[in-house]
């Protein structure tokens, strides 16, 4: 079965520079989170977008903006990075907002590793 | 005070034994309960789901969940060496759709 398809899986910039992630949701799936896990650390909520509004935002820098698509697929970019912004970066997908809260069908995509050097 | 609170551990538990994770909550308006577990470096993987107060079993796995107590814990029967990784409890909080990380608790099963 398709799952959450992000890329690039592995991302080394320079300090300054600009980065951008793609998430590709399960196919009908209306909904996109993205979640920033750095090294030990839990996952951090970024932002979430609904049928391509966003729907939540958490605790994402200035710096970063995102978007969803009009075919699902979400975009994170990341610019000025800095060395704290190296972390792994999670996509989920969910189909519709609240559903996965009585169905468990969230689903997580392999994440994308951004170095920062 | 986080609002998803775990031992971070390592609980290390010999080969066969039963591991216990334990999660507390903050906010009662949360509404489902999700495990995940995950291994370095790589993707969270759902172990159990549940949202109903009592106990919930899938194969070794056994979720409880009271919510007076705010409180969910899980339970992992003849540990694996396989088991060995970080289990991550998260809370839904539909007034804001979206899913609240613990920190984990790290889980060592010995051979």
């Amino acid at each position: 079965a398709a799952g959450v398809i992000q890329s690039p899986r592995h991302l080394i910039k320079e300090k300054r520079e600009t980065a951008t992630l793609k998430c590709y949701p399960i196919p009908r799936h209306d909904t996109v989170y993205w979640y920033q896990q750095g090294p030990g650390q839990d996952p951090q909520f970024l932002i979430s977008f609904y049928e391509k509004m966003q729907s939540d935002k958490g605790s994402i820098p200035d710096r970063f903006s995102a978007q969803q698509f009009s075919d699902y697929h979400s975009e994170l970019n990341m610019s000025s990075l800095e060395l704290g912004d190296s972390a792994l970066y999670f996509c989920a997908s969910s189909l519709g907002l609240a559903a996965f809260a009585n169905t468990g069908e969230l689903f997580f995509g392999e994440g994308s590793r951004l170095t920062v050097l | 005070q986080k609002e998803v609170e775990q031992n971070s551990g390592p609980l290390s538990v010999p080969e066969g034994a039963i591991a216990s994770l334990n999660c507390t909550y903050s906010d009662r308006g949360s509404q489902s309960f999700f495990w995940y577990r995950q291994y370095s470096g790589k993707s969270p993987e759902l172990i159990m789901f549940i949202y109903s107060n009592g106990d919930k079993e899938d194969g070794r796995f056994t979720a409880q969940l009271n919510k007076a107590s705010q409180y969910v814990s899980l339970l992992i029967r003849d540990s694996q060496p396989s088991d060995s990784a970080t289990y991550l409890c998260a809370v839904f909080r539909d007034s804001s759709y979206k899913l609240i990380f613990g920190s984990g608790t790290r889980l060592l099963v010995r051979p």
